[in-house]
């Protein structure tokens, strides 16, 4: 099993320019869950998914982010525009429904916006 | 101006003591506690869990105690080795989709 999966693992971008992280959660787990992590804030829980359906949104910041998952292997988290304070760390996890064993993390996505 | 992060706890421990890592959490309807270690660079990696019904597990050199009463979760860490260095995490389960709610963390660090 290669755990979950993310792309970019670093990604510098302009502000104002769209950017798209990718996720592969784990085989057979039904419940995604995109995190952002900073010194500010330490991990904060942006969306989840169950079975891809969007569970719960209320972590996003703001309408110019937003969440996908299409099929139960893939999910994107989009920033469109980005800004400087967007910069953080964002974590793709899975879990089994339920979070029977608590989740997997991904290496995570280093994004920096200049 | 200045930017300010979270104030991480700090525990300093000499390789080859015991460590102790505490939390408390807030929701008294959590049947479900993990604890984390996250190394720098990496995502948070699971350590050990415990449910509800239960007040003690043990783990390799690691135990995690559970006390519903005063809402605490602790994580003992037997014979610290420099490998256990990382900011340390505990979340409890807060519905049934798995949503974990994550503490601040303690940062450990381990001295020869």
């Amino acid at each position: 099993d290669a755990g979950v999966i993310q792309s970019p693992r670093h990604e510098v971008t302009e502000m104002g320019q769209e950017v798209t992280l990718r996720c592969k959660p784990i085989s057979g787990h039904n419940s995604l869950f995109w995190y952002r992590q900073t010194m500010m804030r330490g991990l904060e829980l942006l969306i989840y998914f169950n079975n891809n359906v969007p569970i719960d949104d209320s972590g996003m910041p703001e309408d110019r982010f937003s969440a996908k998952m299409p099929n139960a292997s893939f999910s994107t988290l989009k920033i469109q525009p980005s800004e400087p304070r967007d910069s953080a760390v964002y974590f793709c996890a899975s879990s089994p429904t339920g979070g029977q064993r608590g989740y997997t993390f991904g290496s995570g996505t280093r994004l920096t916006v200049v | 101006g200045e930017s300010v992060g979270l104030h991480l706890p700090t525990l300093s421990v000499q390789e080859g003591d015991n460590s102790i890592i505490n939390c408390a959490y807030s929701n008294s309807a959590s049947d479900y506690f993990i604890w984390y270690k996250q190394e720098s660079g990496k995502g948070p990696q699971f350590i050990i869990d415990i449910r509800s019904n239960m007040d003690k597990r043990q783990g390799q050199r690691v135990t995690v105690l559970l006390n519903k009463t005063v809402k605490h979760l602790s994580l003992q860490i037997a014979a610290t080795q420099p490998g256990d260095s990382a900011v340390y995490f505990c979340a409890d389960e807060t519905d049934s989709w798995g949503k974990l709610q994550f503490g601040a963390g303690t940062q450990v660090v381990v001295t020869p």
